[in-house]
């Protein structure tokens, strides 16, 4: 098992631009999630899904977009870059139980570093 | 709301010595708690959980964590450090959103730092 892929795992952006941060998994997990990471701050949920075609926001979602178009794919796009979302971007995905109201054990990708300019 | 804290930045400890890192926990019933720990430049890697039973929860390479009920902490130790220990640690605890699904809510982070 590959478990938890993201791509790219380096980017810089200017002011504006749009941009999409891939997550893959091959766990069959139907719980997803994504997280920034900032010093300090440790790490704040954007987005999650509980399965294909579930998505809802967490935390910190202004500036972001997901979907969930398949179990495996849980694409982050960035709509217009700011330098307010240069950070540490996180994908995770755990089995969950009772329709994702019980998520077990998450498990991470390797992350994207992204800087906004 | 369901939080975790970790009140230290930084523990320093060299090598061959016992090591604890703190975690305290502010939960609505019974807390369902983790430990991760990251590498640099790497994501965060799974160390153990508790959900009830033992108190002492043992975990991946060589790490155990107390869960103390009445001081409501979950302190992760290791008996013997190692200068490959040296990462940055989470605590985190699982808490219900108001959407009635589930999250972790992470900690801000220790910073362990092994001394040969």
């Amino acid at each position: 098992n590959a478990g938890v892929t993201q791509t790219p795992k380096f980017q810089v952006l200017k002011t504006g631009q749009s941009m999409t941060l891939q997550c893959a998994q091959d766990m069959n997990h139907e719980y997803m999630s994504w997280y920034r990471q900032d010093p300090g701050m440790g790490l704040r949920l954007i987005h999650y899904s509980v399965g294909a075609g579930i998505t809802d926001q967490g935390e910190v979602p202004n500036g972001y977009n997901v979907s969930r178009s398949t179990t495996e794919d849980f694409p982050l796009r960035l709509l217009s870059a700011a330098p307010s979302q240069t950070s540490v971007y996180f994908c995770a995905s755990s089995y969950s139980r009772a329709g994702g109201t019980i998520i077990e054990t998450q498990y991470f990708g390797p992350g994207t570093r992204l800087l906004v300019l | 709301a369901q939080s975790v804290a970790q009140p230290e930045d930084q523990v320093n400890v060299a090598e061959g010595n016992p090591l604890t890192v703190k975690c305290t926990y502010s939960v609505s019933g019974n807390p369902y708690l983790f430990w991760y720990v990251q590498y640099p430049n790497r994501g965060l890697q799974f160390l153990l959980k508790y959900i009830t039973g033992d108190n002492l929860v043992k975990g991946s390479y060589g790490f155990e964590a107390e869960f103390n009920k009445s001081q409501t902490s979950f302190h992760l130790k290791k008996p013997s450090a190692l200068v490959s220990d040296s990462a940055l640690y989470f605590c985190a605890v699982r808490a219900f959103m108001n959407t009635g699904f589930q999250k972790l809510v992470f900690g801000t982070g220790t910073r362990l730092l092994v001394s040969p």
